[in-house]
């Protein structure tokens, strides 16, 4: 089954760029990265999504390495409204529909 | 506002005892998920239904059971309640059938079992 690995936690300065790694070593050729943060316990939120080029949308940026074993998602001016937790999300099994969101790295940041 | 509500906010109930938490997806969202967050957990991933129909099952217990109506909206029923059921219980919808692609998630069901 494929899986994702992320530090637990990481701080980071407000209006400076957050970098949130993740590793997904065993990810399909054909599968997805996703990005969703929870804040406190809201409802997780959707931020990005992609297969092998980098991304980028109003929220953030995802950079996928060339052999797609781990992403960055990094957000260009963290504020404090960003302090969440951040899930690297790609699908268990390809061909199901069964996404597993693991732990998430706590984004915290400071003033 | 995603769009995806779900009642009842809270609920505290006894063991032993059967709940059912409701979902209502966005307007046209054909998908449904469920997914349970215990304390300092991730988020586990239940059942999800595509247009009625049942399309993938995660690491659901017997005691729950889920189903999504002509209407689209999805009831995760969850009975012979422990205290290990307490939880955040998430629903989300997508418009896609299968991928988790830009889906919405409610605001979330507090479980307490008592």
């Amino acid at each position: 089954d494929a899986k994702t690995t992320q530090p637990t936690s990481m701080d980071c300065a407000e209006g400076r760029a957050a970098n949130l790694p993740c590793n997904h070593s065993t990810i399909s050729g054909n599968e997805y990265v996703y990005w969703y943060r929870q804040i406190h316990s809201q409802g997780p939120q959707y931020i990005i999504h992609g297969l092998k080029n980098n991304e980028t949308n109003e929220m953030a940026s995802l950079i996928i390495t060339e052999d797609r074993k781990s992403s960055t998602l990094i957000l260009p001016h963290a504020t404090l409204r960003d302090t969440a937790v951040y899930y690297c999300i790609v699908r268990v099994e390809p061909g199901t529909y069964k996404y597993i969101f693991g732990t998430g790295t706590r984004l915290k940041v400071l003033a | 506002d995603s769009g995806v509500t779900q009642t009842p906010k809270h609920l505290i109930t006894a063991t032993g005892q059967r709940v059912t938490l409701r979902c209502s997806p966005r307007s046209g969202d054909l998908s449904v998920y469920w997914y349970q967050q215990s304390l300092d957990q991730g988020l586990q991933f239940l059942i999800q239904y595509y247009n009625g129909e049942e399309r993938a099952k995660g690491n659901i217990l017997e005691r729950f059971s889920a189903q999504q109506f002509p209407d689209l909206h999805s009831e995760l029923n969850l009975s012979s309640l422990e205290l290990g059921d307490s939880a955040l219980y998430f629903c989300a919808s997508s418009a896609r059938g299968g991928a988790i692609t830009e889906a919405f998630f409610g605001q979330g069901t507090r479980l307490t079992v008592v």
